[in-house]
């Protein structure tokens, strides 16, 4: 059972290089969410997506882009890292309308130096 | 005002202690609330729904309160492995997403 997979697990970017983040669920979930995490600031949804081949911005999708090409799979990217976005990051997916419960993915560590 | 605020604690107790929690959300549309639980570092896993009626799972006991607009989880019996930030979540405006509380974190000692 793996439910919602994370990849990579940390990595380590340079101000200005560009990164994938990949999310991917065997749960046939229709949504699909990215949350950052930062110390006091709990969870903040980046974007998510309602079905294959729709996105939607979240409270702080500056920065980032996404895409869901395959109903499994959700993408986060950055374009051009900035230290702002050092965080941890969480997948999470659902079934029901968003109003349903969510399962999240282990995390994946950024630092952008 | 955030949607769904806690009081952050640190709350501590002793082991076999009881100890409540409450939060509070703004969005009185929302229609779906749950609890969950987050350990140092890890992701947040789902403790439980909490239902207009109010619901049990275990030591476990969370209560929604629709007209004051909050929540609360009851934890009786309280064992070491219940250290852990405890989040409160209510449905979005939209209805697609959901807002996450910042967390009350329990410290229960031996």
């Amino acid at each position: 059972n793996a439910g919602v997979t994370q990849t990579p697990k940390f990595r380590v970017l340079k101000t200005g290089q560009s990164m994938t983040l990949l999310c991917a669920q065997d749960m046939n979930h229709e949504y699909m969410y990215w949350y950052r995490q930062d110390p006091g600031m709990g969870l903040r949804l980046i974007h998510y997506s309602v079905g294959e081949g729709t996105t939607a911005k979240g409270e702080v999708p500056d920065g980032y882009n996404v895409s869901r090409l395959k109903k499994q799979n959700f993408l986060l990217g950055l374009e051009s890292a900035a230290p702002s976005q050092t965080s941890v990051y969480f997948c999470a997916s659902s079934s029901d309308r968003g109003s349903g419960p969510q399962h999240f993915g282990d995390g994946t560590r950024l630092s952008i130096l | 005002r955030k949607e769904v605020e806690q009081d952050p604690g640190p709350f501590n107790v002793p082991e076999g202690a009881t100890v409540a929690f409450n939060c509070t959300y703004s969005n009185s549309a929302s229609q779906s609330f749950f609890w969950y639980r987050q350990d140092c570092r890890k992701e947040p896993k789902l403790l439980m729904s909490v239902y207009s009626s109010g619901n049990e799972d275990g030591r476990f006991t969370a209560q929604l309160n629709r007209a004051s607009q909050y929540i609360s989880l009851l934890i009786r019996d309280s064992k070491l492995s219940d250290s852990a930030t405890y989040l409160c979540v209510a449905t979005r405006n939209s209805g697609y997403a959901l807002n996450f509380g910042k967390g009350t974190s329990l410290l229960v000692t031996p």
